[in-house]
């Protein structure tokens, strides 16, 4: 069964720096998502995607977050200027379509220092 | 937004025995999942079941959208079924809004 892969599966940063995480969502499938979830908390909706530019995003998705698809598989989510409170488990999902079951890779665990 | 209420939070069970998780929503969705996060952090996708009633195995769902509510059987419950529930929903915005999870576990 095809499945949403993210890489790294865990990642170590300096607070300050950029990171960028990465996905390779389902190959036909066309709405792509970003959500988060701090140790121990429920999981939140960042970001979706869809042709190309964001559909819908969280108070959370603010000028420290941006999403890119830079070629035909892969979506990434960049975070500038990393903070502690930044440290969380980043799952990326994808649907084939609005309203669709959403399908989520195993995360990036991001570790801020 | 939509308001999203797991009960119970925490759930011991014995190995064998049965169980209902509740999922209730405060608006009507076009889209309810199930979900089991492992100890590992994995969501593992259970049922995508905006209505009607659905089963897999030792697991079934039963989602009542007109009342707003959504039920998740476990029978016969094994200690691999350990982890937490989460129940999410969305309500015509196309992003999921996740409760905060029932805890399940199950002891030898």
């Amino acid at each position: 069964e095809p499945e949403v892969t993210q890489t790294p599966s865990h990642q170590v940063t300096q607070m300050g720096q950029e990171v960028i995480l990465r996905c390779v969502p389902i190959s036909n499938h066309l709405y792509f998502y970003w959500y988060r979830q701090i140790l121990g908390q429920k999981v939140e909706f960042l970001v979706s995607f869809y042709n190309n530019e964001i559909s819908e995003k969280s108070e959370i998705f603010d000028d420290q977050f941006s999403v890119e698809r830079p070629d035909g598989s892969n979506f990434t989510l960049k975070i500038r200027s990393t903070k502690l409170e930044d440290s969380a488990m980043y799952f990326c999902a994808s649907s084939e379509n609005a309203g669709q079951p959403q399908h989520f890779g195993d995360g990036t665990r991001l570790s801020i220092l | 937004g939509i308001q999203v209420e797991q009960s119970p939070p925490d759930l011991i069970l014995q190995e064998g025995a049965n169980s209902t998780l509740r999922c209730n929503f405060s608006d009507s969705v076009n889209n309810l999942q199930w979900f089991h996060q492992n100890p590992w952090g994995q969501l593992i996708n259970l049922f995508y079941i905006p209505s009607g009633t659905k089963q897999n195995g030792r697991l079934s769902a039963t989602t009542v959208a007109t009342e707003r509510y959504s039920l998740l059987y476990i029978s016969s419950s094994q200690t691999t079924d350990s982890g937490v529930y989460f129940c999410a929903v969305d309500a015509g915005a196309n992003n999921l809004f996740f409760g905060t999870g029932t805890r399940l576990t199950v002891i030898p």
